[in-house]
């Protein structure tokens, strides 16, 4: 039982567009999202948060958006860079302390 | 450097044999959480160690096992390995204190191969 989906398994994005990277998930008793970026023979590399009791948190570039009646959460990179290339993962955790990942993005910025 | 160490990077073995991958969690880390990520598939939860205790447990198999030692590295033993079990193997570690807010710090993972 997935319950943390990333149905888009790619996405390319030109370099200073926007880059939108989905997640939806089905456990209602998830209360803490997280976006991990994994570079190749890297491990993945936190990069943002969001609680749920926020529906949007900002960092630079990266900006996290929370429906939690959809469920679904967003992350959005502004502008892209060629070196936000990467994987990007989305993950939940709720009391039970242990992420739940979801099977990852694969992000192309290209010139 | 996320300060996780993680022994082997690589590991080439047969079916039927046994491993033990190691980990070295951030200095002062508490937690070690270990995941799996086989080919195309997202990072799969393990089990988690906190201070020497088993906190925390997923789809880990019955052949598979972990201990916290003392100094708070962690290993992680896969026995009667199946090809199926050829994957990525990250340690993570993280400080809980309290609620546990899911920032967790990756080591580089082991690649594990069983032919």
């Amino acid at each position: 039982d997935q319950q943390v989906k990333q149905n888009s398994p790619s996405l390319s994005v030109q370099e200073g567009r926007i880059s939108i990277l989905n997640c939806d998930y089905t456990n209602s008793m998830f209360d803490y999202f997280l976006w991990y970026k994994k570079y190749p023979a890297e491990g993945p590399t936190f990069l943002i948060s969001i609680s749920s009791i926020k529906d949007k948190n900002e960092d630079g570039r990266f900006t996290v958006f929370l429906n939690k009646s959809a469920k679904h959460l967003s992350l959005h990179i502004v502008p892209s860079q060629p070196g936000d290339s990467a994987v990007y993962f989305c993950a939940a955790t709720g009391t039970a302390s242990k992420l739940t990942f979801g099977t990852g993005t694969r992000l192309q910025v290209t010139l | 450097d996320s300060g996780v160490t993680q022994t082997p990077k690589h590991l080439i073995t047969a079916t039927g044999q046994r491993v033990t991958l190691r980990c070295s969690p951030r200095s002062g880390d508490l937690s070690v959480y270990w995941y799996q990520q086989s080919l195309d598939q997202g990072l799969q939860f393990l089990i988690q160690y906190y201070n020497g205790e088993e906190r925390a447990k997923g789809n880990i198999l019955e052949r598979f096992s972990a201990q916290q030692f003392p100094d708070l590295h962690s290993e992680l033993n896969l026995s009667s390995l199946e090809l199926g079990d050829s994957a990525l193997y990250f340690c993570a570690s993280s400080v809980v204190v309290g609620q546990n807010t899911g920032e967790l710090f990756f080591g580089e993972g082991s690649r594990l191969t069983v032919l």
